[in-house]
């Protein structure tokens, strides 16, 4: 059964806006990854959060993660017609990944 | 440098009919893993391997076979194809130094197979 759940299945958004997306799991993790899937294509690692990291940044990119309440978040800053697309979140424990059903971004120029 | 090639990519199958689906990877990645993909239920893990000759089940084996003869080789085999795998198959693959299961590493993933069974 799928570890991760991202909410809310789908977002739209304009040109510009910020995108967040959420992801719950259920077991302890050692990190937790967020990837992203242009339609057709395979998946594209974007960013790794260990167990013990709270923020994370890369480019327009910010991850936070809560163990406490086993959730994390993806914020896409400034978005782009070019960040549409469906957004994965993976979680490692002491098995492979396990990946959640998606969020599916579309973003409106 | 290719990173993870799979081959077909895309396959018509009838029922009961047997394949293979191929894939390879230059990068000296240890660990190499099969996901299927349907609409609604995001990528589920079907077998992988930590290393050349060994081998496990993920969470929807049943129907699949794979074997790891080489460290760049992971084939995924349909013994008798249902209708019920039709589907998009992914194949990642990872750099694990010391063959731990967790998975932890970053996984590059190929472009996928389309399979459709009749």
């Amino acid at each position: 059964s799928q570890q991760g759940e991202e909410d809310p299945q789908a977002l739209s958004i304009q040109e510009g806006e910020n995108a967040t997306m959420n992801c719950s799991y259920k077991t302890s993790i050692n990190n937790l990854q967020w990837y992203r899937q242009n339609s057709g294509r395979g998946l594209v690692h974007l960013i790794l959060i260990r167990s013990n990291e709270r923020e994370k940044h890369s480019g327009r990119l910010r991850v936070t993660l809560d163990t406490s309440k086993k959730s994390s978040s993806l914020l896409i800053t400034a978005s782009r017609a070019a960040d549409t697309a469906s957004y994965f979140c993976a979680t490692s424990g002491n098995t492979p990944l396990v990946f959640g059903k998606g969020t599916r971004l579309s973003v409106i120029a | 440098n290719a990173g993870v090639t799979q081959t077909p990519k895309f396959q018509v199958l009838k029922t009961g009919q047997s394949m293979t689906l191929q894939c390879a990877q230059d990068m000296n990645h240890e660990y190499m893993s099969w996901y299927r993909q349907d609409p609604g239920m995001g990528l589920r893990l079907i077998h992988y391997s930590v290393g050349a000759g060994i081998t496990d089940q993920g969470e929807v084996p049943n129907g699949y076979n794979v074997s790891r003869s080489t460290t760049e080789d992971f084939p995924l085999r349909l013994l008798s194809a249902a209708p019920s795998q039709t589907s998009v198959y992914f194949c990642a693959s990872s750099y694990s130094r010391n063959r731990g299961r967790s998975g932890a590493n970053v996984l590059t993933f190929g472009a996928g197979s389309r399979l459709t069974v009749l």
